[in-house]
């Protein structure tokens, strides 16, 4: 158990949908990590948010949005849902406080998979 | 970023030593080199991380040449339960960087 928890674990939805994820991350991370896993794609890095502020974005739609509250959880909407967008959606955290450290690890939750059909 | 080169896959038997190479020929001065498992549906998990030479910890050890241009995750006596993907990433180890995954290596060990 990473200590990243997502919810909810499934999620089946129809096309043109709009749907929200929600992570809560370790206990003390201040980063949150967005990452996307469809077959053909692989792993991909969608956003990032460090204390609430967006830090990184990565390969995320336009049709995509995250913002971290003041708790540190995070949530991911996704709408306009498209076939394609079926894929597992990851969040992950870490301790790193803003600073230049040299090394951090990230912990991954277990995943929301969402079905668009 | 480094550009990583793994195996797609590899085969081996329960009992047995693993070992998994990357190639990472334009690895920077400030790239560190760090390994993720990652089993079916579910998130990866940090393995084990290193800069040069070599470095052990409870579950692997990672083995990097004096011109870390290639390293080698070693799995000792690997069992069922490490049947996964392992991925290879090389970065600055910048702290608050997101991670690029490239395809992996997908270990199947049997009986």
């Amino acid at each position: 158990d990473s200590g990243v928890t997502q919810t909810p674990k499934h999620l089946i939805t129809a096309t043109g949908q709009r749907v929200t994820l929600r992570c809560s991350p370790r206990s003390g991370d201040l980063s949150v990590y967005w990452y996307q896993q469809s077959l053909d794609q692989g792993l991909q890095f969608l956003i990032q948010y460090y204390n609430g502020e967006e830090r990184a974005k990565g390969n995320i739609l336009e049709r995509f949005s995250a913002q971290q509250f003041p708790d540190l959880h995070s949530e991911l909407n996704l709408s306009s849902l498209e076939l394609g967008d079926s894929a597992l959606y990851f969040c992950a955290s870490s301790a790193w406080g803003g600073g230049h450290s040299s090394t951090d690890t990230q912990y991954f939750g277990p995943g929301t998979r969402l079905t668009v059909l | 970023l480094a550009k990583t080169t793994q195996p797609i896959s590899m085969d081996s038997y329960e009992g047995q030593e693993v070992n998994i190479t990357c190639s990472h020929n334009n690895i920077a001065t400030n790239d560190y080199i760090t390994w993720y498992q990652q089993f079916p549906s579910q998130g990866p998990r940090f393995i084990i991380q290193g800069y040069k030479t070599k470095v052990t910890n409870e579950v692997a050890s990672l083995f990097i040449p004096a011109d870390r241009k290639s390293s080698t995750l070693s799995l000792p006596r690997v069992s069922l339960s490490d049947t996964a993907v392992y991925y290879c990433l090389v970065g600055d180890g910048q702290a608050g960087t997101a991670l690029i995954f490239g395809k992996g290596t997908t270990l199947s060990v049997s009986s």
